[in-house]
């Protein structure tokens, strides 16, 4: 099993700052199947980024993700109200499915 | 995109079985990998397990003795069924599906409470 370590575990900002999320997986992710949710309160995850560098339909451009192997980071620029969240990494390269622990951006 | 909801009693007894239902809508049912995945109030997100196209399976080995997931594709529907539950199976229950593993649509999630 792969398993995914996410930091910060809390990263405190101001709306308009950049958030740099770190997610590590413990073995290499084939084919750079790492992808990228944020979970706001009370709703389900939505899917932000794909195979490591790509954006989902309707995801604005101030998200970003870059990495390989077995290291991986969302970059969110200009943080809206709406990204004060919990954002999960999660590989879909070997089963079983795996999910990281997640990193809360909070209001400074 | 492809819209989901989950259905299914929000409470069930320690020892019994969890039954939950999926209905999918805005597209054909077939062709998709279709997850169970669940969050325990608080905590992280764990994969459940999913099905694809005529009824392949993979589950999670964490969970793999107890659970079973099916599909109805007359009814646009899949199902997931937890067998001897515990306390520890409380949570929030999504399913969610996807072209390939990666679960990219997902539904808005349904509260499971193990209590007598």
């Amino acid at each position: 099993e792969i398993v995914l370590t996410q930091s910060p575990g809390t990263l405190s900002l101001s709306p308009g700052e950049r958030a740099t999320l770190s997610c590590r997986a413990s073995q290499t992710v084939g084919n750079n199947y790492l992808a990228w949710f944020r979970q706001n309160p009370g709703q389900a995850p939505r899917l932000l980024i794909y195979d490591a560098s790509n954006r989902a339909t309707g995801i604005p451009d101030r998200f970003s993700g870059s990495g390989s192997g077995t290291d991986f980071t969302l970059t969110i620029n200009r943080l809206e109200p709406e990204d004060f969240a919990v954002y999960y990494c999660q590989q879909s390269a070997h089963s079983p499915l795996t999910f990281g622990g997640g990193t809360k951006v909070e209001i400074k | 995109q492809v819209q989901l909801q989950e259905s299914g009693p929000g409470l069930v007894k320690p020892s019994e079985t969890l039954s939950l239902t999926c209905t999918v809508s805005g597209d054909s049912i077939s062709n998709y990998y279709w997850s169970w995945i669940r969050q325990p109030p608080g905590k992280g997100l764990e994969w459940i397990g999913y099905i694809y196209n005529s009824g392949s399976t993979n589950y999670n080995p964490s969970l793999k003795s107890r659970v079973t997931i099916s599909v109805d594709t007359s009814k646009s529907q899949f199902s997931l069924e937890l067998a001897s539950v515990t306390a520890a199976d409380t949570a929030v229950y999504f399913c969610a599906g996807g072209r390939g593993w990666l679960p990219d649509s997902w539904g808005q999630g349904t509260l499971v409470t193990v209590s007598s």
